[in-house]
């Protein structure tokens, strides 16, 4: 079945570290799209990507880097200079643009 | 720039309807969405409707659009305690590369 994959469920970070968080989806869908979710904040757009090797800042961009080297897959690293990174990041991919999205399950990071 | 408002809560009788509530800004929107998250989870996709359209009905959920106000509605008939989640409304921003403008969602509780 297709669909796509976030992973991991849980992570745990120390502060001063990076982090990747893992996006793949095997939907063959050109955009995808990377959310942050905290409590009574709704999702905001980090990053999101409409084709291969082109991607763009969302509204809450600092902190954050992606890739997109591949259709399938749209990684997310939070680095060090993300001062409060524990939240819920949500992955998202559609086949274009007005399109609706599918949603992975969501990674849940907390700095320890 | 786009906004969509919901109401954050909303707690209704286990049997009766639910009426969520979304206001949009951008009057350029091609498809207006519904959502459905549960704890833990990702966001499903409940159901959309195309602008042209006053209504649409799936099963128990009904969608109300109201393109003069900008009023969009889900109605979900005899709501069950599987229904308890967070439903969030969105719009695409007439086809901005950026995607769907998401509302905060609106936290269903279910009384028994």
């Amino acid at each position: 079945d297709g669909g796509i994959t976030q992973s991991p469920k849980y992570l745990f970070r120390k502060e001063g570290q990076n982090v990747t968080l893992s996006c793949e989806q095997n939907l063959n869908h050109d955009a995808m799209y990377w959310y942050r979710q905290d409590p009574g904040q709704g999702l905001r757009l980090i990053y999101y990507s409409q084709i291969v090797n082109d991607f763009q800042k969302g509204d809450i961009a600092e902190g954050y880097s992606v890739s997109r080297e591949k259709k399938e897959s749209f990684p997310l690293t939070v680095t060090s200079a993300q001062k409060n990174p524990t939240a819920f990041y949500l992955c998202a991919s559609s086949p274009g643009i007005s399109y609706g999205y599918t949603f992975g399950s969501g990674t849940r990071l907390t700095v320890v | 720039g786009e906004d969509v408002e919901q109401s954050l809560f909303l707690s209704v009788r286990e049997g009766d309807s639910s009426v969520i509530n979304c206001t949009y800004t951008d009057s350029s929107s091609t498809y207006l969405y519904w959502y459905k998250q549960e704890p833990g989870a990702g966001l499903q996709l409940l159901t959309y409707i195309f602008s042209n359209m006053d209504m649409k009905q799936d099963q128990r959920l009904t969608v109300l659009l109201n393109k003069k106000d900008k009023h969009l509605s889900l109605r979900i008939a005899d709501t069950q305690t599987g229904d308890s989640a967070i439903y969030f409304c969105a719009e695409d921003s007439g086809g901005g590369a950026d995607g769907l403008t998401f509302g905060k969602g609106t936290h269903l509780i279910i009384q028994p």
